[in-house]
């Protein structure tokens, strides 16, 4: 498909691990990116992997990538409710050319329970 | 703080009104990004300057229009406001590794 998909909602308790999935479109895409967006704020950038990378790991944060499926995963150790906030996964895809201008999934709602 | 400012940080006016987002990308960023978040379309991109210069053009109206003067600093500016229109718009700032920082956003209301 032509759209960066990701799940609309996802719930976890504090202290359990996240993982938020995103389905990208071109597999050319050379960064992937994880922003995060929390309300009233603007995006934050949480963590990127490059295309030659099978994984990427920022302290609580994990960053998967399946190219050949076409699959990034975001996986958040020991959440928070701090945690709480939109995910945003996003690609720079071939077709941007010069321009790199980033392509967005719709984003992930997360929530955390007490 | 992503080091990217943008004014006002919310705005509303009226319909038919003309409105203009200033946008203060982070030091030594050459690379300006205008981004619309909207409940229906999500994160749309709308225009890319490069020191000075327009370099792509994204989903974009005719009644919008964006500069990024010498200083670097870019203003979009939207006339003949719809009610539509109403949404939160980015800013971002790359530099030449890539990565994308994003201002806090202008909240736009018509009413």
């Amino acid at each position: 498909g032509e759209d960066v998909e990701q799940s609309l909602f996802l719930s976890v308790r504090e202290g359990d691990s996240s993982v938020i999935n995103c389905t990208y479109t071109d597999s050319s895409s050379t960064y992937l990116y994880w922003y995060k967006q929390e309300p009233g704020a603007g995006l934050q950038l949480l963590t990127y992997i490059f295309s030659n990378m099978d994984m990427k790991q920022d302290q609580r944060l994990t960053v998967l990538l399946n190219k050949k499926d076409k699959h990034l995963s975001l996986r958040i150790a020991d959440t928070q409710t701090g945690d709480s906030a939109i995910y945003f996964c996003a690609e720079i895809p071939v077709s941007s050319g010069s321009a790199r201008q980033l392509t967005f999934g719709s984003g992930t709602q997360l929530t955390v329970l007490p | 703080d992503s080091g990217v400012t943008q004014t006002p940080k919310h705005l509303i006016t009226a319909t038919g009104q003309r409105v203009t987002l200033r946008c203060s990308p982070r030091s030594g960023d050459l690379s300006v990004y205008w981004y619309q978040q909207s409940l229906d379309q999500g994160l749309q991109f709308l225009i890319q300057y490069y020191n000075g210069e327009e370099r792509a053009k994204g989903n974009i109206l005719e009644r919008f229009s964006a500069q990024q003067f010498p200083d670097l600093h870019s203003e979009l500016n939207l006339s003949s406001l719809e009610l539509g229109d109403s949404a939160l718009y980015f800013c971002a700032s790359s530099a030449s590794t890539g990565e994308a920082f994003f201002g806090q956003g202008t909240r736009l209301t018509v009413v």
